[in-house]
């Protein structure tokens, strides 16, 4: 089955800096790669999702990027603050009914 | 916030007992699908009902059982409750009865088993 893998686990840049978060995933057929921001205790939220058939999409200081050959997605948020600050998670669908999610990577942003 | 309402927030059990979870879709979604969060990882797919009917499952045992009623509301049931089923339980509607339309996540409910 699809396989999802996220690094790094822990991130913590200076705010106002960049940050990146890079997946991959094992099923060639995966067409939908959301993203998802949860905050301590609250539920995940989408932040932004990308299509197989695009290969780059952007959102304010929020920008996904999908390799479709090497099987890899990555989360590029720039200009970070300190609301950014949460565990963000990579997931990857092949179209059918679920929904594949990584691990997780905690961001912290520092002062 | 979405429209996802879960019930209860929190839950504590015993080994070997049941639990019923519910959840509330969105206004006008028609699919619901439930996920398992253990501490420190991501959530895991439990199974999706789509008009009322299971629509795929994930790598959960049989006592792991759902419902989904007409006003596409869902129920998740867990039998004979093991310690490692202790977890925030997330449910999110949808449309369309894939995953590859926005998931509406509720606020989860989380179950400790003892």
């Amino acid at each position: 089955g699809e396989n999802v893998e996220q690094h790094p686990s822990t991130l913590s840049v200076q705010e106002g800096d960049s940050a990146v978060i890079k997946c991959t995933y094992s099923d060639s057929a995966s067409n939908y790669f959301p993203w998802y921001k949860q905050e301590l205790g609250k539920r995940p939220q989408l932040i932004i999702d990308i299509r197989s058939n695009v290969g780059e999409k952007k959102d304010q200081r929020i920008a996904v990027t999908l390799n479709k050959t090497a099987k890899h997605f990555s989360l590029h948020i720039t200009e970070t603050q300190p609301e950014d600050s949460a565990v963000y998670f990579c997931a990857a669908s092949k179209g059918d009914d679920k929904i594949i999610f990584g691990k997780g990577t905690r961001l912290h942003i520092l002062p | 916030e979405t429209g996802v309402t879960q019930s209860p927030t929190h839950l504590i059990k015993t080994r070997g007992q049941q639990v019923t979870l519910r959840c509330s879709s969105q206004s006008g979604h028609n699919t619901v699908s439930w996920y398992q969060q253990a501490l420190g990882q991501g959530p895991q797919f439990i199974f999706q009902y789509y008009r009322e009917e299971e629509n795929g499952r994930g790598n959960f045992p049989p006592r792991f059982s759902g419902l989904q009623f007409p006003n596409y509301s869902s129920e998740l049931n867990v039998n004979a409750l093991e310690l490692d089923d202790s977890a925030l339980y997330l449910c999110a509607s949808s449309l369309g009865g894939t995953a590859n339309y926005e998931q509406y996540f509720g606020p989860g409910t989380r179950l400790t088993v003892t």
